[in-house]
């Protein structure tokens, strides 16, 4: 099957620092990517839908300007945590969908984000 | 809008029993029905998927889910759990023309020696 992956798998930062995160679909084109947050023992919680070379769509409640998105390119989005904090520390997981297909979704391996 | 219920937020269970986790979902359009499994520190693997057709769906690795429209549910089962079996089992649900999943709040499945 296709393959999502997520760079890195794992961070630490300090609080205050900015963090970026990398979601890269390795054998098919996505022009659409998704971003999930995930807190501790508990479900996903879509934060944003990423379309290549427009601005993403936010879920009401997450803030744009603090989790920027880029999807530069058909097998690239990126998310930044800036000026994170404690609060953010969680599981960052994004999924692509294959262009064309309507269904078809995969989801990288995620990245734990610890902010000390 | 979509949502989906896991009533059971922890299922423990004996290894080589049969075990059920619930999912029922709730929406004014028809959905497609998904189960991922989540290992620890791991990312969602797609465990099975009902798009249409048959209404019982099967895995490669021995777990089934079968849609009921009336009861608006999509129950997984396994005749017999192994111990890797152990894992976070979420249920979603996801309209026919949208993209983005929605999940339930997932079940642990803890598989006992």
């Amino acid at each position: 099957g296709a393959v999502v992956s997520q760079h890195p798998s794992r961070v630490i930062c300090k609080s205050g620092t900015s963090v970026k995160i990398e979601c890269r679909s390795l054998d098919f084109q996505a022009t659409t990517m998704f971003w999930y947050r995930q807190f501790p023992k508990k479900s996903l919680m879509l934060m944003a839908t990423s379309n290549e070379g427009s601005k993403a769509t936010y879920e009401q409640g997450v803030e744009k300007d603090k989790f920027l998105i880029n999807h530069a390119s058909l097998t690239l989005s990126t998310l930044t945590v800036t000026s994170a904090h404690p609060e953010d520390s969680s599981f960052y997981i994004c999924s692509a969908r294959v262009t064309g297909h309507s269904y078809e979704q995969y989801f990288g391996p995620g990245t734990r984000l610890t902010v000390t | 809008a979509q949502s989906v219920t896991q009533l059971d937020s922890q299922v423990p269970v004996f290894e080589e029993a049969p075990v059920e986790l619930r999912c029922n979902y709730s929406s004014s359009v028809s959905v497609y029905l998904f189960w991922y499994v989540q290992y620890p520190n791991q990312g969602l693997q797609l465990l099975l998927k009902y798009l249409s057709g048959s209404t019982l769906v099967e895995s490669i690795n021995g777990f089934e889910a079968e849609f009921n429209k009336s009861q608006t549910s999509f129950h997984l089962r396994k005749p017999s759990v192994h111990i890797s079996d152990t894992a976070e089992y979420f249920c979603a649900v996801r309209m026919f023309h949208g993209q983005n999943f929605v999940f339930g709040p997932g079940t642990r499945l803890s598989v006992l020696p």
